[in-house]
Formats: structure tokens, sequence, C-alpha cells
């Protein structure tokens, strides 16, 4: 199976920084088989990004995705309080649809 | 809009099995796939099997693979998942999840609606 490995574990930031998330997949991965999702405690996860720079549907711009291959990024530009949570990586270009262990997004 | 809703919390012993529902609404179901995820206490997520009701068959993460069995009712728009042979690191919140395409478009295969979750505590 694919592992996907996420860097680093927990960023600290303060309101209105940005924060750059790594996820890094053991073998290539189709950039258009390839998602970032939040989730909130208590809540349900929600897909961010898919095709690896596509905002998903009410997404705001402040979040963008890239990458290719192995390696992709997550960046939020001036992250707002509502930003501070568990994102997590996943492909789903070959079964099983892994998921990389979450970065966690937290106050300075 | 689409909505997935799960049934209720469970407490089982171990060695015992659980069956999880997920009733679909509002969007379509038979050309779509779903999938069940599922997120111990303080865990990440952990991707266990998807189904598309209308091929039928499913397939499973190679750690639930004998012990997992997903399948779908078309007549009622419910997706169900059991897990047998429960053991106590079971214990979890489970989530179902459907993709945001149908079956056409693989690049659509990512979890964009999901349910509310349903716990399972197992314990002795």
């Amino acid at each position: 199976e694919i592992v996907l490995t996420q860097s680093p574990g927990t960023v600290s930031v303060s309101p209105g920084e940005s924060a750059t998330l790594s996820c890094r997949a053991s073998e290539s991965v189709s950039s258009s088989n390839f998602a970032w999702y939040q989730q909130k405690p208590g809540q349900a996860p929600r897909v961010l990004i898919h095709g690896a720079s596509n905002r998903a549907t009410d997404i705001p711009d402040r979040f963008s995705g890239s990458g290719s291959g192995t390696d992709f990024t997550l960046t939020i530009s001036g992250l707002e309080p509502e930003d501070f949570a568990v994102y997590y990586c996943q492909q789903f270009g070959t079964s099983p649809f892994t998921f990389g262990p979450g970065t966690k997004v937290d106050f300075k | 809009q689409v909505q997935l809703v799960q049934s209720g919390a469970e407490v089982k012993r171990p060695g015992s099995s659980v069956k999880v529902s997920c009733k679909t609404s509002g969007g379509g179901f038979r050309s779509f796939g779903f999938a069940w995820i599922r997120q111990a206490p303080g865990q990440g997520l952990e991707w266990m099997g998807r189904i598309t009701p209308m091929f039928g068959s499913s397939n499973y993460a190679q750690k639930f693979q004998g012990r997992v069995t997903i399948t779908a009712d078309e007549s009622t728009k419910t997706v169900h998942m059991e897990l047998t042979s429960l053991k106590s690191d079971d214990t979890a919140v489970y989530y179902c999840a459907r993709d945001s395409s149908n079956f056409n478009d693989p690049y659509g295969f990512y979890s964009y609606y999901w349910g509310q979750g349903t716990l399972v505590s197992v314990s002795s």
C-alpha cells in the first residue's frame, strides 16, 4: 500500500501568519488522485483540496495546494482562528485509499 | 442536499461483531462509491474499505481483510459495515463517506460527503 508521511507533526503559528504542510508518498501518486482534508475536534473531516491543487466548493482562497509525484504541499496563507485544526492528506489512486497521519496546526 | 445519517453508538464485548449503517438521502446512490473510515481516540484517519452499490463488490484494506464486510441496500439507500472478532483497539469513531463523483470519474473518488460518525466502544 502507498504510505503517506506528513510533516511536521505539529506546527505552531499565530493568526495572520502562514503555514506550510507537507505530505510525502512512498511511491508516485497522480496529482489527480490526491486530496487534503481539515478536521476540527468532534467533527467529521471536510475536503479542502482535490486534484492536488483544486479548492473544493466554498473553501476560501487562503488554502492552496501544490505538488506532484511523491511530494505535495498545503499552504494556508493568513491563518484565521477557524483554521486551527488537524490536516490530513489522502491518495485515492490505488487501493487502499490511504491517509497520512495528520498535521496539527495550533496556536503559538 | 446529500445527507448521510449513521446509526447510533454501540458498546460491544471483545470477540463480538458490530454492524453500523449509513442511510443516504438527497443525492445519487448506486453509481457512487461509499467508503468506511475509522478514527481511534486521539488518532488519525484509517481507511477501511469501499463499495460502489451498482457493482456490488467491495474492496478492503489488507489490515481488515476477513473481518470487515461492506454491503449496500439499494432499496433503502443504506450502506452497512460489519466488523467481526472485535478487540479493544477497534474502539473508534466509524465514518461513512460518499465520493464526490460517480464511478465514471475516478478523479472524484475522494470523500466529499460524510456521516456524523458512530462511536463503537469495545470493552469487557
